[in-house]
């Protein structure tokens, strides 16, 4: 089936733009994660949302990222006044819900192909 | 919080050799998983192996965990080309499942 996909692939804006990224998580996974990684470096968690509950923000880098899962399935994140360190790629993942798959099964990620931000 | 952390950076091999790579981590965890990232772009899973468990195999894959040390190894046996990447360690600790990264061991295999 289909698998996580992301949008845009690549998105090269200026310094002080607000830009918004898009995640499709597959289809019935109610955990939906962002992280984002910068060249050469291993990746770093922004934000993880499960089902109805409050999402996990303790990722967050700042104030200007923000991010919202509507209807419990499609996520955005949004970056304001984006500044030349938010240059990275960000990758959003999803994974299985609670039940009644086993716990191996929730616990693994399938990641999507990521959006390559450059901020001028 | 909790992040894996690769050894070595970079690995070069020949085609049909072994790869061996390391993660080490800080504190006690639930879980911890390997993943393969192609061209910079989205991981792959590979294997998820539980602190219970000190050994899981799949495919030319072996990966092995030492709670005392706190420390897991990936062995991939019989490399091939198509095995170069960049592999990840993500262990997880605490209430929420939530893997981390650490920056990965680039691993090359020469053809």
């Amino acid at each position: 089936g289909a698998g996580v996909s992301q949008s845009p692939s690549n998105k090269v804006t200026e310094k002080g733009k607000d830009v918004e990224l898009r995640c499709d998580p597959i289809s019935g996974h109610t955990a939906l994660y962002w992280y984002r990684q910068s060249l050469g470096q291993g990746l770093e968690f922004l934000i993880y949302f499960q089902g109805n509950s409050a999402p996990d923000k303790s990722g967050l880098p700042s104030d200007r990222f923000s991010a919202e899962r509507t209807g419990g399935s499609v996520s955005t994140l949004t970056i304001q006044r984006t500044q030349q360190e938010d240059s990275a790629v960000y990758l959003c993942a999803s994974s299985l819900p609670d039940s009644p798959k086993p716990r191996s099964a929730r616990e693994t990620q399938y990641f999507g192909p990521g959006t390559r931000l450059l901020v001028l | 919080s909790q992040q894996g952390e690769e050894d070595p950076q970079a690995l070069s091999i020949q085609e049909g050799e072994n790869a061996t790579m390391n993660c080490s981590y800080k504190t006690s965890i639930n879980n911890l998983q390997w993943y393969r990232q192609n061209s910079g772009r989205g991981l792959v899973h590979l294997i998820l192996i539980r602190s219970n468990e000190r050994e899981k195999h799949s495919g030319r894959l072996r990966v092995t965990l030492d709670t005392s040390k706190k420390s897991s190894s990936l062995l991939i046996t019989a490399s091939r080309a198509a095995d170069t990447a960049s592999y990840f360690c993500a262990p997880s600790s605490g209430g929420s499942y939530i893997p981390t990264f650490g920056r990965g061991t680039s691993l090359i295999v020469h053809p």
